[in-house]
């Protein structure tokens, strides 16, 4: 079964930090994902990836950065850690394709910006 | 982009009663629709899905309808268990044999089933 890897459970940063978070998949999928997820406001994309060194935005990239230097690995980077960036963040992978949509959610990592 | 809406926010029922989610889209090109359920401290997994040439589809205990004229697709679960207690997630998305398979989801229902 496919498995997506986020490296913290729980990560408490202080204001102006610089945040790395990082999702491993061991499935060889092409593309993967950075979601957000807050309640009521239910899941939204931040960036995805659909190869290496490629990205792209998603909805709500403001404040965000990411990097996929190899294919199994992407990163979330906050460049200066803000209160409002407190959130459950998620990552996910697909293979990508007609047919092969279905997305594959690591556990998140509840971040907390003091 | 799309815009997914979804309702109730929240529903509880009592173990054994069906529950019924419902989803809008905006998008008419969107295509294919999953719903995802979020156990707690978990991700969401994937539960069932339906394209928009089908209408319905079936799986045990599930079932999702779609009416591609109003916009609208629904997740049905009939006798209900404790265990299907969970954050459940409609999406939708416009395939276009790319692979960018990027998915717009709605807000999310919290299902409660009490015993």
């Amino acid at each position: 079964d496919v498995k997506v890897t986020q490296s913290s459970r729980y990560l408490v940063k202080r204001t102006g930090e610089k945040v790395f978070l990082e999702c491993v998949q061991d499935m060889d999928h092409e593309n993967m994902f950075w979601y957000r997820q807050d309640p009521g406001l239910g899941l939204r994309l931040i960036y995805f990836s659909y190869d290496v060194k490629m990205k792209e935005k998603g909805d709500i990239p403001e404040g965000y950065s990411v990097s996929r230097e190899k294919k199994e690995r992407f990163s979330l980077i906050l460049e200066s850690a803000s209160t409002n960036q407190t959130s459950m963040y998620l990552c996910a992978s697909s293979l990508g394709g007609t047919g092969d949509e279905k997305l594959f959610f690591g556990s998140g990592t509840q971040l907390s910006v003091l | 982009g799309e815009n997914v809406e979804q309702h109730p926010s929240t529903l509880s029922v009592q173990e054994g009663d069906s529950a019924v989610i419902k989803c809008t889209y905006s998008d008419s090109a969107s295509n294919y629709f999953p719903w995802y359920k979020q156990e707690l401290g978990k991700g969401p997994q994937l539960i069932i899905d339906i394209r928009s040439n089908v209408g319905e589809k079936k799986d045990q205990r599930i079932a999702v309808t779609l009416n591609k004229t109003a916009k609208h697709f629904s997740l049905h679960i009939t006798e209900t268990q404790p265990e299907d207690s969970a954050v459940y997630f409609c999406a939708a998305s416009i395939d276009r044999g790319s692979t960018l398979g990027r998915l717009y989801f709605g807000r999310g229902t919290q299902l409660t089933v009490w015993p």
